[in-house]
């Protein structure tokens, strides 16, 4: 199985700051036809994930352009610029490459 | 617009039978996959399968494949999940989510909680 591996556990942050959240995957997620299958959802408290970054670097339709995704084969970042209060909330990423799809364990955004 | 609405929370007993369900409307049932992400309080997210909607053929993670039963009721846009001879550990949060090739998991249902207690 493929292990997604978060990092940091959780991050406090300033309104208006910027976070970054890292991700990385033990097995290339760069599929032959040049997709790298990585994905990153928040999970707002009570609520279902929400699909934020899709195929790495990929904004989600509706999805606020404070957000943007980066990486390489197996290492990748979610940064979140300008962080507002709306965006409290556990951030996963998650792979598609191949089955089983798997998930990171999550990073907690707190605001300051 | 595009919805996948689940029933509603359970409460049951070790050893009983559940079974969820998820209604699409939007879009045409059969033209996506539909996945099942469990949920258990204070975890993460542990993906459980996927039913192929035009054949109707399951496929279950390694976790899932004793007691758990993807189905379908295609006239009614609906998916199943039946969790059978249930446990303390099955008390999750079960949720359907539409796959997308494009972009994956767009769409979410909003949650089934499964309470299983003596």
């Amino acid at each position: 199985d493929i292990v997604m591996t978060q990092a940091p556990l959780s991050v406090s942050v300033t309104p208006g700051e910027s976070a970054s959240i890292s991700c990385r995957s033990s097995k290339s997620l760069l599929h032959s036809n040049g997709i790298t299958y990585v994905y990153w959802y928040l999970q707002k408290p009570g609520k279902s994930p929400q699909l934020l970054i899709y195929r790495m670097s990929n904004l989600a339709s509706g999805v606020p352009d404070r957000f943007s995704g980066s990486g390489s084969e197996t290492d990748f970042t979610l940064k979140i610029s300008r962080v507002e209060a709306e965006d409290v909330g556990i951030y996963y990423c998650g792979q598609l490459l191949e089955n089983p799809l798997t998930f990171g364990s999550g990073t907690k955004l707190e605001i300051k | 617009q595009i919805q996948l609405v689940q029933s509603g929370p359970e409460l049951k007993k070790p050893g009983e039978s559940v079974k969820i369900s998820c209604k699409a409307s939007g879009y045409t049932f059969t033209d996506y996959a539909m996945n099942w992400v469990k949920q258990a309080p204070g975890n993460g997210l542990k993906w459980m399968g996927w039913i192929n909607t035009q054949t109707g053929k399951p496929t279950y993670a390694d976790d899932f494949k004793q007691r758990f039963v993807f189905s379908l009721e295609t006239s009614a846009s609906t998916a199943y999940l039946q969790i059978n001879n249930l446990n303390i550990e099955d008390t999750a949060t079960y949720f359907c989510t539409r796959y997308n090739p494009s972009v994956g998991f767009a769409y979410w249902g909003q949650g089934t909680l499964v309470t299983v207690s003596s």
